[in-house]
């Protein structure tokens, strides 16, 4: 398990189609964290998991954005009806709990809505 | 107001000179990171410090845990050293659901 990857790296789409991503954390890490990052900025915060459970959601992900984490191992990202406003990076990142060790974040999938 | 606050925002230096990027935080850690991020790359973690200073080559990270401060030092900057980074912190238990707060970075260009 050489880190965290995610799936695709590049998405194009039009308005108002559906996409989703994937992200496979590392293999022991508990954690799983969803980022949205656009440009000049650091990640926004979207979503986490412990495990399967989704413990907290940011108000940034609105009714259209959906993740789950089925078995606690990888997670995927749904966006449906994708607006213009979703074009960003999303991030995936995982981490154990319980120590202060940082967040190890995969390559990201560049979102661009047409 | 951002829990975490990085200055400068941008910066431009030549090759060679002593670079600082500063982070200032403003609610409770258990530890703060230095990320770095190229261009059109993914984020990898530089440096994790709960207290006092760490080296790895010509990058130096020190922390300031009552003033709630940090610097990430480059000596003897270098091009390959142009991209953003990013100081974030772990919040201090029971505050861990979100468990890490970012700044906004510091886009760094070392002009050779």
């Amino acid at each position: 398990d050489t880190g965290v990857s995610q799936d695709p790296r590049h998405k194009i789409t039009k308005r108002g189609q559906n996409v989703t991503f994937r992200c496979d954390p590392i293999s022991e890490h508990n954690r799983l964290y969803w980022y949205r990052q656009t440009l000049g900025q650091g990640p926004e915060f979207l979503t986490y998991f412990q495990n399967e459970a989704q413990l907290e959601k940011s108000r940034l992900l609105s009714d259209r954005f959906s993740a789950e984490r089925p078995k606690g191992s990888f997670s995927t990202l749904e966006i449906q009806r994708t607006e213009q406003g979703d074009s960003a990076m999303y991030l995936c990142a995982s981490s154990l709990t319980g120590l202060a060790g940082g967040p190890t974040f995969g390559p990201g999938t560049r979102l661009t809505v047409l | 107001k951002n829990e975490v606050e990085q200055s400068p925002q941008n910066l431009t230096a030549q090759e060679g000179e002593f670079i600082t990027i500063n982070c200032s935080y403003s609610v409770g850690i258990s530890a703060l990171h230095w990320l770095q991020q190229h261009p059109g790359g993914g984020i990898v973690s530089l440096f994790m410090l709960s207290s006092g200073k760490k080296k790895h080559g010509r990058l130096i990270a020190t922390i300031n845990i009552q003033e709630k401060h940090s610097s990430l030092h480059i000596t003897a900057s270098h091009p390959r050293d142009s991209a953003v980074y990013i100081c974030a912190v772990s919040l201090t238990p029971p505050n861990t659901g979100n468990q890490f707060y970012f700044g906004t970075g510091t886009s760094l260009t070392v002009i050779p």
